[in-house]
């Protein structure tokens, strides 16, 4: 069964520093996200992304936060100056039709900022 | 904004028991309701799910209940095994709009053998 794969598995970057957490959805979906989990609370929606523009982005995507997909298969999210508030499981999710269909997570990038 | 409560936060049950979560949305034009397994350090997986126009689905151990007057839905889980044990998290998702998912907070299970 095809699965959402994210790369690294663990990233350990110095506050300030600029992160490129990777995913590479399902090869058919079309509908992409992020989402973001602090150790111990409950996933938190980031951002949508679908036709190649945002969709939709929370609270919490502000200006450091942008999302690329560089080709036709990888499926970024940067943080451009990071915080130690970003330190989290980074996980995104993709599905094929958007609206009520199942959201398939891939297994998570843990940042650590130092 | 959309919210979804989830309680209890943790339960533990004897193997074989029933478990019951319970999850209340706001949003009343929330039609899409799925249950989230996670266990540690693990991707979040899909059990089951509802969607807005059925009031019960049964998936052999697990069903999922939908009350939209009252906005709520509930998982439950029958003859519980100790390899059910994992963090279980409910989501609703809003019709016409973004198709973000909005997780309530987890409920910690332990099915102790």
């Amino acid at each position: 069964e095809p699965e959402v794969t994210q790369t690294p598995s663990h990233q350990v970057t110095q506050m300030g520093q600029e992160v490129i957490l990777r995913c590479v959805p399902i090869s058919n979906h079309l509908y992409f996200y992020w989402y973001r989990q602090i150790l111990g609370q409950k996933v938190e929606f980031l951002v949508s992304f679908y036709n190649n523009e945002i969709s939709e982005k929370s609270e919490i995507f502000d200006d450091q936060f942008s999302v690329e997909r560089p080709d036709g298969s990888n499926f970024t999210l940067k943080i451009r100056s990071t915080k130690l508030e970003d330190s989290a499981m980074y996980f995104c999710a993709s599905t094929s039709t958007g609206d009520t269909d199942t959201q398939y997570f891939g297994p998570g990038t843990r940042l650590t900022v130092l | 904004g959309e919210n979804v409560e989830q309680h209890p936060s943790t339960l533990s049950v004897q193997e074989g028991d029933s478990a019951v979560i319970k999850c209340t949305y706001s949003d009343s034009a929330s039609n899409y309701f799925p249950w989230y397994k996670q266990e540690l350090g693990k991707r979040p997986q899909l059990i089951i799910d509802i969607r807005s126009n059925v009031g019960e689905k049964k998936d052999q151990r697990i069903a999922v209940t939908l009350n939209k007057t009252a906005k709520h839905f509930s998982l439950h889980i029958t003859e519980t095994q100790p390899e059910d044990s994992a963090v279980y998290f409910c989501a609703s998702q809003t019709q016409g709009g973004s198709e973000k998912l909005v997780f309530g907070k987890g409920m910690k299970l332990t099915v102790n053998p």
